[in-house]
């Protein structure tokens, strides 16, 4: 089991580009969040994902938008980077009170 | 509100020195709370959860309802133990957690 996958590891992005941070799961799980992770912030929820098809927004949505493609992936998108989306990102999974984290993505918006 | 605060950004003790990493919460409910642990290089995990009332890694963590603390504990630190620490609070009924902002603990030899 590979739990939770999270891909690209490192991105650098620009002010203004799009892209999507990849996230997938091989636990069957039904729930699954997106955090950022800042000095003195801890973890906050971007959004999360109760099962498929389902979406709902988190502590800090804006700027942000996510699919639940399938049971196994949930994949979290922004339209236009700003410095500051400047963060780690992890994608999270849970059966239910416990969350499996996956090994988070850097991103840095210049 | 629903709040989880962890006053100490870093926590600095000798090995062997007891460990007591603070945690208070605000909850208008039944609170369901936990500790999450990320060692260097690794991936952010469950170290305890305050239902199950176990001893892991020879940590525990009492729920005071009256002092809404959550504190976690360990009479004999390790260096093993240096690692970024986080409380963290269920919201209702969904999945859903609300974390502190996280102590480093670092433990010197």
């Amino acid at each position: 089991n590979a739990g939770v996958t999270q891909t690209p590891k490192f991105q650098v992005l620009k002010t203004g580009q799009s892209m999507t941070l990849q996230c997938a799961q091989d636990m069957n799980h039904n729930s699954m969040y997106w955090y950022r992770q800042d000095p003195g912030m801890g973890l906050r929820l971007i959004y999360y994902s109760a099962s498929e098809g389902t979406t709902d927004k988190g502590e800090v949505p804006n700027g942000y938008n996510v699919s639940r493609l399938n049971k196994r992936e949930f994949s979290l998108r922004l339209e236009s980077a700003a410095p500051s989306q400047t963060s780690v990102y992890f994608c999270a999974s849970s059966p239910h009170y416990e969350q499996y984290f996956g090994p988070g993505t850097r991103l840095t918006v210049t | 509100a629903q709040r989880v605060t962890q006053p100490e950004k870093l926590l600095s003790v000798f090995k062997g020195a007891p460990v007591e990493l603070k945690c208070n919460y605000s909850y208008s409910g039944s609170p369901e709370l936990f500790w999450y642990v990320q060692y260097s290089r690794q991936r952010l995990q469950l170290l305890l959860r305050h239902i199950s009332r176990e001893s892991i890694k020879g940590f525990t963590a009492d729920l005071n309802k009256g002092e809404t603390s959550f504190h976690l504990k360990k009479p004999f630190a390790q260096e093993e133990d240096s690692a970024m620490y986080y409380c963290a609070l269920r919201s209702g009924n969904t999945g859903k957690l609300i974390f502190g902002q996280g102590t480093t603990l670092q433990v010197k030899p």
